[in-house]
């Protein structure tokens, strides 16, 4: 079965700083998607970033990208230049290609510090 | 833009009562989702529909049942609330197929049952 492990329940980090968030999946497929997800307090969850796993190149955007080495099977994100409102819960997410189900880690709890 | 609704923000109900989750979606998403989510636990999958009137449980249906009878619309149903179903439902749509690299999420109702 697919597991996503998010293995930092919090973070804390200074504004203006640079910050990554962890995350492993275990998979045997060899075709799949890989996300981060952003919920805001109080607000509704939104897609941050998305990597498909047969593309080598690292997804970003904006200040957002992605470190995702596939043999290690591990998928980190990273934020730059952080943003009072970049405080949020992000979830590390897995879809398999052959299914429109996705699997969501248990959460990374972001804190931005003035 | 994508619109996800959620028929109430906040709702409190009694034990043993029947609880009525509505989730509206406005773009002609094949794919609708019902998600509870706990701290610590992540996001967890209660029903899946993929077309009107078809479902699929997901990883905790027990003690729910859904609804699709169009196309646009997805209930989720506590035949009979309990308080450990206390919880954040998060209601999702997606495109199918090749299309369905992304959810959208509502903004969620917050259940307390007392």
């Amino acid at each position: 079965a697919q597991t996503v492990t998010q293995s930092q329940p919090e973070m804390s980090v200074q504004e203006a700083e640079t910050v990554t968030l962890s995350c492993t999946y275990d998979t045997s497929e060899s075709d799949y998607y890989l996300f981060w997800y952003k919920q805001p307090p109080s607000r509704q969850m939104i897609l941050v970033i998305r990597q498909e796993a047969y593309k080598q190149q690292n997804a970003t955007e904006n200040r957002f990208s992605v470190n995702f080495q596939k043999a290690a099977k591990s998928f980190s994100l990273k934020i730059s230049d952080s943003q009072l409102g970049d405080a949020a819960m992000y979830f590390c997410a897995y879809r398999m290609n052959r299914d429109d189900k996705i699997i969501f880690g248990k959460g990374t709890r972001l804190h931005i510090l003035p | 833009d994508v619109k996800v609704t959620q028929s109430s923000r906040y709702l409190v109900k009694r034990t043993g009562e029947k609880v009525f989750l509505e989730c509206v979606q406005d773009m002609d998403h094949e794919n609708m989702f019902w998600y509870r989510q706990d701290p610590g636990l992540g996001l967890r999958l209660i029903y899946f529909s993929y077309d009107v009137k078809m479902k699929e449980k997901g990883d905790i249906p027990e003690g729910y049942s859904v609804s699709r009878e169009k196309k646009e619309r997805f209930s989720l149903i506590l035949e009979s609330a309990s308080t450990n179903q206390t919880s954040m439902y998060l209601c999702a749509s997606s495109p199918s197929g090749a299309l369905a690299y992304e959810q959208y999420f509502g903004p969620g109702t917050r259940l307390t049952v007392t």
